[in-house]
């Protein structure tokens, strides 16, 4: 059974520093691994996207994959209070039609 | 372009009871997933819907149950309601491309529906 672990936080920076989230997982058949932003009453939201080992940037946002350390993680650069959120870490393998996900980490940037 | 819409937003009932919480999925996107979320955790899954059949279930008791329509919007049910079952229930849609499982397939949440047992 997947399991996906997250630090639930809360994490605290201040504002303008980088965020780091990090994610790991225990099967070794994953193959799609994505971050979700989560606002205090609102449905999860997609940021990112990620499916080959090494980085992918999107804006201020940068995933990172490491299938062989089984390790996701997400970079937020220039932290703004408006990113402060659940963030969840989610996996996919090919055969499974569903999304795992995590507990989530709980993001709180300083003004 | 619509994204996925879910109805109603809030919801209240009492042990006992049964509910309907209702989607559609975002123009193009074929498959509904619903999910379970209770405060403090992860979306869990609890089944997926796609050619108006159930393809795939979560760990989830027989009590709840659903359906799609021929234009892929989808009902979830829940009969005999316990105290437990109140929590953030999420639809979300994806497109299947069948023969590629491999592809990914982004899922896109809608709003949710909150259901408050009492």
């Amino acid at each position: 059974q997947k399991e996906v672990e997250q630090n639930s936080g809360p994490l605290s920076v201040p504002e303008g520093a980088i965020a780091s989230l990090n994610c790991t997982y225990s099967d070794r058949v994953s193959q799609s691994f994505f971050w979700y932003r989560q606002y205090s009453g609102k449905s999860p939201e997609l940021i990112m996207s990620i499916y080959s080992n090494g980085d992918k940037e999107d804006g201020r946002f940068t995933a990172q994959l490491n299938k062989a350390s089984q390790y996701v993680s997400l970079l937020i650069r220039d932290s703004q209070p408006s990113d402060s959120a659940t963030y969840l870490c989610a996996l996919k393998d090919g055969s499974a039609r569903q999304l795992t996900f995590g507990s989530g980490t709980q993001l709180t940037v300083l003004p | 372009d619509a994204g996925v819409t879910q109805s109603p937003t809030h919801l209240i009932k009492t042990r006992g009871q049964q509910v309907t919480l209702r989607c559609s999925p975002k123009s193009g996107h074929d498959t509904v997933s619903w999910y379970q979320q209770a405060l403090g955790q992860g979306p869990q899954f609890i089944f997926q819907y796609y050619e108006e059949e159930e393809r795939q279930r979560g760990n989830f008791p027989d009590r709840f149950s659903g359906h799609q329509f021929p234009n892929y919007s989808s009902e979830l049910n829940v009969n005999a309601l316990l105290l437990g079952d109140s929590a953030l229930y999420l639809c979300a849609s994806s497109f299947f491309r069948p023969g590629r499982a491999d592809l990914q397939e982004t899922q896109y949440f809608g709003p949710g529906t909150r259901l408050l047992v009492l």
